[in-house]
């Protein structure tokens, strides 16, 4: 059965136009993160919700937004995508923060 | 900066050897993860050993760690070719860091049938 659902799996979109990607769980986990990660590197964290209190990596690019309605979902805003910002996304949750994660997936953002 | 650092980069055996992989981290950590990634999908978990543990086991897999030295391995015994994936440690930055993980860069291995 799939714990963490993210759609869609391949998502293609013009250079400034935004998209909205999306993550889903079965878990019930308090935690939620969002990763980037281009090829061949390791997966970089965004920002991550503890329940509702947001938390943004100081590096995450201001062109990037979450939000996280509920328990059960979570949304990668890019505001306007540039062509660096092709890349794998991938969401994962965990019950607290120092457990480990359940992966989704992924999706694979192309920018032309 | 960079929490883990993984070694070697990418590892190519033949199936029934055994596969070790090593990670170094900088600061204090709470525990150490290891997760397994194939080409094109998410991450998976694998084994999560807390600092005060030394070694743990889970069916081939063998993790070892050693906070004097800031380092773990991961031993992979009697390779199959479907252990073919990339493995990233990861370290949870201790409590200052508000538990989020830090990847290190990760090892690819193929194993050759």
């Amino acid at each position: 059965d799939a714990m963490v659902i993210q759609n869609p799996r391949y998502q293609v979109t013009q250079f400034g136009k935004p998209v909205t990607l999306s993550c889903s769980q079965t878990l019930n986990h308090n935690v939620m993160y969002w990763y980037q990660q281009k090829s061949s590197q390791a997966p970089k964290l965004l920002f991550h919700y503890y329940d509702k209190d947001f938390n943004n990596e100081a590096d995450t690019p201001d062109n990037f937004q979450s939000r996280r309605p509920n328990t059960s979902f979570c949304f990668l805003d890019i505001r306007s995508p540039g062509l660096g910002d092709a890349a794998m996304y991938l969401c994962a949750t965990s019950r607290d923060r120092r457990e480990f994660q359940f992966f989704g997936p992924g999706t694979r953002l192309t920018v032309l | 900066s960079q929490q883990g650092e993984e070694d070697p980069q990418a590892l190519s055996i033949q199936e029934g050897e055994n596969a070790t992989m090593n990670c170094s981290y900088k600061t204090s950590i709470n525990n150490l993860q290891w997760y397994r990634q194939n080409s094109g999908r998410g991450l998976v978990h694998l084994i999560l050993i807390r600092s005060n543990e030394r070694e743990k086991h889970s069916g081939r897999l063998r993790v070892t760690l050693d906070t004097s030295k800031k380092s773990s391995s991961l031993l992979i015994t009697a390779s199959r070719a479907a252990d073919t994936a990339s493995y990233f440690c990861a370290t949870d930055g201790g409590y200052n860091q508000g538990g989020k993980l830090i990847f290190g860069q990760g090892t690819e291995l193929s194993v050759k049938p």
